[in-house]
């Protein structure tokens, strides 16, 4: 079975502060997804990574950048924190193979920024 | 641009009624669907998703759901909703980008089932 694991389930930060939000998969997936979810606006894509050191801007880039090192771990990086930035980070990991093979996701990291 | 619109933000059902969950799509190619579900405090896990060929498809849990090109839908169903059902559920459709195939989501459904 994929597992997909991120570190924190509940993070609380200050405005301001630098973030990590780290996100590690046990299957050798090339490509990497982070998302963000809040009530009314579903999931939107924040940053995605197609493999090793490779990254692209999702819909909703602004105020965040990723780092793929190596290829079980992507990391969402909040260079400096704000308030808009409250809430639920999903991090999501499949296969690079055909258009069909699904999302794995995390069990999601709570963000408050206050 | 793919996009996907689901109707009703909230649906409650009594158990053991028919569950309906609508979902509409727009793509200029064929399309990729997938149905998720996110169940309280946890990620999302498939249940089921079309990709080519029959247009029926059953998933997991006892749902299915079926492609209809000409009502651009995806509507996700269940004959009899029991109350572990109750959880949110999104509708997606796979876009290319060139590099990597990504999902574009709705905005969710969340699925009440009362006694």
């Amino acid at each position: 079975d994929v597992k997909v694991t991120q570190s924190s389930r509940y993070l609380v930060k200050r405005t301001g502060e630098k973030v990590f939000l780290e996100c590690v998969q046990d299957m050798d997936h090339e490509n990497m997804f982070w998302y963000r979810q809040d009530p009314g606006l579903g999931l939107r894509l924040i940053y995605f990574s197609y493999d090793v050191k490779m990254k692209e801007k999702g819909d909703i880039p602004e105020g965040y950048s990723v780092s793929r090192e190596k290829k079980e771990r992507f990391s969402l990086i909040l260079e400096s924190a704000s308030t808009n930035q409250t809430s639920m980070y999903l991090c999501a990991s499949r296969i690079n193979r055909g258009n069909n093979s699904p999302l794995h996701f995390g069990n999601g990291t709570r963000l408050t920024v206050t | 641009a793919q996009s996907v619109t689901q109707l009703g933000s909230h649906v409650s059902v009594s158990e053991g009624a028919l569950v309906l969950l609508r979902c509409n799509y727009s793509s200029s190619v064929p399309p990729y669907l997938f149905w998720y579900v996110q169940y309280p405090n946890q990620g999302l896990q498939l249940l089921l998703k079309y990709t080519t060929g029959a247009t029926l498809v059953k998933g997991i849990n006892g749902f299915e759901a079926e492609f209809k090109k000409s009502e651009t839908s995806f509507h996700l169903t269940k004959p009899s909703a029991h109350m572990s059902d109750a959880a949110e559920y999104f509708c997606a459709v796979r876009t290319n980008t060139g590099t990597a195939s990504k999902l574009t989501f709705g905005t969710g459904t969340r699925l009440q089932v009362t006694l």
